[in-house]
């Protein structure tokens, strides 16, 4: 038990929509990380939070975004969706954005069809 | 993009044996850690070696880092059925700013009762 929970678990969306996942970290965790996880590979960084703040992004495009909120809960959204997306999306948060162990989620399952 | 590759990708023991996996990485790193992910669901953290040191312990586990090679091993001693799960290592990069963990593909361990 990490003390990180996301929701939905799982998720089903057409192409084209948006959606909106949502993570709570551990209380005092001023960090928050996205990961997409497509089948059989490895999570890969979307971008990174810190109080409030996005400091960090990796290669995805635009029209993947977030939001963190003062209360540790933060928010991915994704708009325009693609089958492409289908994947496992997990939060990862850290008590400070210097530390090095960072506390995952269970997840959102995310299906576009 | 994955930094990280894992080897074997599969492996399959008899509980009691010995598991060693391998990572591989590309750039200088700070750090490298390797999570534990049951299920297709969140990551786990398991151990994390720093560019300065050789081996570490854990418990069952050892984990070694090769700086010169850009490698390096897990080791899981007396497997249980219970280590059945993916493997994954991931690299936090060095340099000011840095924030993201790379992560390999993978190695799925299978560990038969």
């Amino acid at each position: 038990e990490t003390g990180v929970t996301q929701s939905p678990t799982h998720l089903i969306k057409t192409r084209g929509q948006q959606v909106t996942l949502r993570c709570s970290s551990q209380s005092g965790h001023n960090t928050v990380s996205w990961y997409q996880q497509a089948l059989g590979q490895g999570p890969q960084f979307i971008f990174q939070y810190y109080r409030e703040e996005e400091n960090g992004r990796g290669n995805f495009p635009p029209r993947f975004s977030g939001l963190q909120f003062p209360n540790y809960s933060s928010e991915l959204n994704v708009n325009a969706l693609e089958l492409d997306d289908s994947a496992l999306y997990l939060c990862a948060s850290k008590r400070d954005l210097g530390d090095t162990e960072a506390f995952f989620g269970q997840g959102t399952r995310l299906t576009v069809v | 993009s994955q930094q990280g590759e894992e080897d074997p990708q599969a492996l399959s023991i008899q509980e009691g044996e010995n598991a060693t996996m391998n990572c591989s990485y590309k750039t200088s790193i700070n750090n490298l850690q390797w999570y534990r992910q049951n299920s297709g669901r969140g990551l786990v953290h398991l151990i994390l070696i720093r560019s300065n040191e050789r081996e570490k312990h854990s418990g069952r586990l050892r984990v070694t880092l090769d700086t010169s090679k850009k490698s390096s091993s897990l080791l899981i001693t007396a497997s249980r059925a219970a280590d059945t799960a993916s493997y994954f290592c991931a690299t936090g990069p060095s340099g000011a700013g840095s924030y993201q963990l790379t992560f390999g593909k993978g190695t799925k361990l299978s560990v038969i009762p």
